[in-house]
């Protein structure tokens, strides 16, 4: 099983509508948690940390469920800007390494 | 304005020709790192650098080397390059190596598109 997984998708949505994603960890010790949006070709930029009481901004919720080992990134009102990668990241936090687990990135085409 | 940049942005080269990749970050982050990224494969981090002088392995170090002898400055070095370290290339730093808060957040560089024929 992968440390990180991600369904690759492409979500392909129209504009307005609300879309969810979700990404499974292995690793019951992990401790933070991160959703990155990187655009064709560019390079990775953070959207939100995801904190245990679940939190928001603007159109985008996240949440983690630590007994199911699973975060989720919720868009409201989705926007063609929308349109990219969506990365879930896991600290594992081992020594002194920020250990990073990296998933494949959910792919999500919003259209007019 | 606060970045992290690389040079060069492109670079096609041939099986053998030593390279170095320079990165440099203007935010006094104590962490940096480099990852490749590879299409099916996403980011895997080569290299980190918790300090000054002090650097370690990633998960794919074969083939790579790294200095930091300034803060802001971690160059990726490609001794005898070949065609599987054909790659998108991001150098990333971070405040600092520990696990918490705001201090988690990666900043990434624009990337190095290698090509080694």
């Amino acid at each position: 099983r992968k440390e990180v997984e991600q369904d690759p998708g492409p979500f392909n949505v129209p504009e307005g509508a609300t879309v969810a994603f979700n990404c499974t960890y292995s690793n019951s010790a992990s401790q933070s948690f991160f959703w990155y949006r990187q655009d064709c070709r560019k390079e990775p930029k953070l959207l939100m940390s995801v904190y245990s009481s679940g939190n928001e901004d603007g159109r985008f919720t996240a949440q983690l469920n630590r007994a199911s080992q699973y975060i989720s990134l919720l868009i409201r009102d989705s926007k063609l800007s929308d349109s990219a990668t969506y990365l879930c990241v896991v600290n594992n936090n081992a020594g002194n390494n920020r250990k990073l687990i990296w998933g494949l990135g959910t792919s999500l085409a919003v259209n007019p | 304005e606060a970045q992290v940049t690389q040079n060069p942005r492109y670079l096609i080269t041939v099986t053998g020709k030593k390279l170095t990749v320079t990165c440099s970050q203007n935010m006094n982050h104590e962490y940096m790192s480099w990852y490749r990224q590879d299409p099916g494969l996403g980011l895997r981090q080569i290299y980190y650098s918790m300090n000054v002088e002090v650097t370690d392995k990633g998960d794919v170090p074969e083939g790579y080397k790294v200095s930091r002898k300034e803060k802001r400055n971690f160059p990726l070095i490609l001794e005898s390059p070949s065609p599987n370290q054909t790659s998108l290339y991001f150098c990333a730093s971070s405040l600092a190596g520990i696990a918490g808060g705001s201090t988690d957040t990666q900043y990434f560089g624009p990337g190095t598109r290698l090509t080694v024929l």
